[in-house]
């Protein structure tokens, strides 16, 4: 079955130093992969996402991700973290044949510390 | 464009009364989630539709809940009858396709006591 792990419930960070969430899949093939990032009491947003081609993807906000086919991870980075970045964040995947809905894993909790 | 729109953002009501959770896809998304995030299990998917057709209801935990879409601009998500255990917050997502992606609306928090 497919899934999505995000091994790191909460994380703290230092504001202004780098920060790495990881996430790993389980699919059969090679799936289109997202984050996503929510702010208490808000939806989703989108961050940023995989399709093909480079393997490191650029997003909003001054984030990135690299997707790594032979650990089947996906992994968000930010070289240097703002206390506005202290928000909840997902990391989705989306089977590459049409009619499959996005499957979420249970999300990271970002504190940043001054 | 407004983007996805939800209502009630909040919501309180006593067990065993019927809920109505309503939500306004984004205008020209052919594909409509919705989605249940507690604490314990994530984010869910409950059912989605596709040109106000509903494609994958595996995700509904019980025949309390029912969903439709009668047109393209709206849908709903009802629990009849509500249990403590349904509180949660539920999104509306919608999107131009099902497997890429999903935008959000704000979601409804609702909290059966």
């Amino acid at each position: 079955a497919q899934s999505v792990t995000q091994p790191d419930i909460h994380i703290t960070v230092s504001e202004g130093a780098s920060l790495e969430l990881r996430c790993n899949y389980s699919y059969g093939a090679t799936p289109y992969l997202f984050w996503y990032v929510q702010s208490p009491g808000q939806g989703l947003q989108l961050l940023l996402k995989y399709f093909s081609g480079d393997t490191l993807v650029q997003g909003i906000k001054g984030f990135e991700a690299e997707f790594k086919r032979s650990q089947s991870s996906f992994n968000l980075r930010k070289p240097s973290v703002h206390w506005s970045d202290a928000a909840e964040y997902f990391c989705a995947v989306g089977a590459r044949q049409a009619g499959t809905a996005l499957i979420f894993g249970k999300g990271t909790t970002l504190s940043v510390s001054s | 464009d407004a983007g996805v729109i939800q209502s009630p953002r909040h919501e309180v009501t006593e067990m065993g009364q019927e809920v109505t959770l309503r939500c306004k896809p984004i205008s020209g998304h052919d594909y409509l989630f919705w989605y249940r995030q507690t604490m314990m299990r994530g984010l869910e998917l409950l059912i989605y539709f596709n040109n106000n057709v509903p494609i994958d209801d595996s995700g509904m935990p019980e025949d309390r809940f029912s969903a439709k879409m009668p047109n393209a601009s709206f849908s709903t998500l009802k629990i009849q009858p509500s249990e403590p255990r349904d509180s949660a917050v539920y999104f509306c997502a919608s999107g131009s396709t099902a497997n890429t992606e999903a935008f959000f609306g704000q979601g409804t928090r609702l909290t059966v006591v």
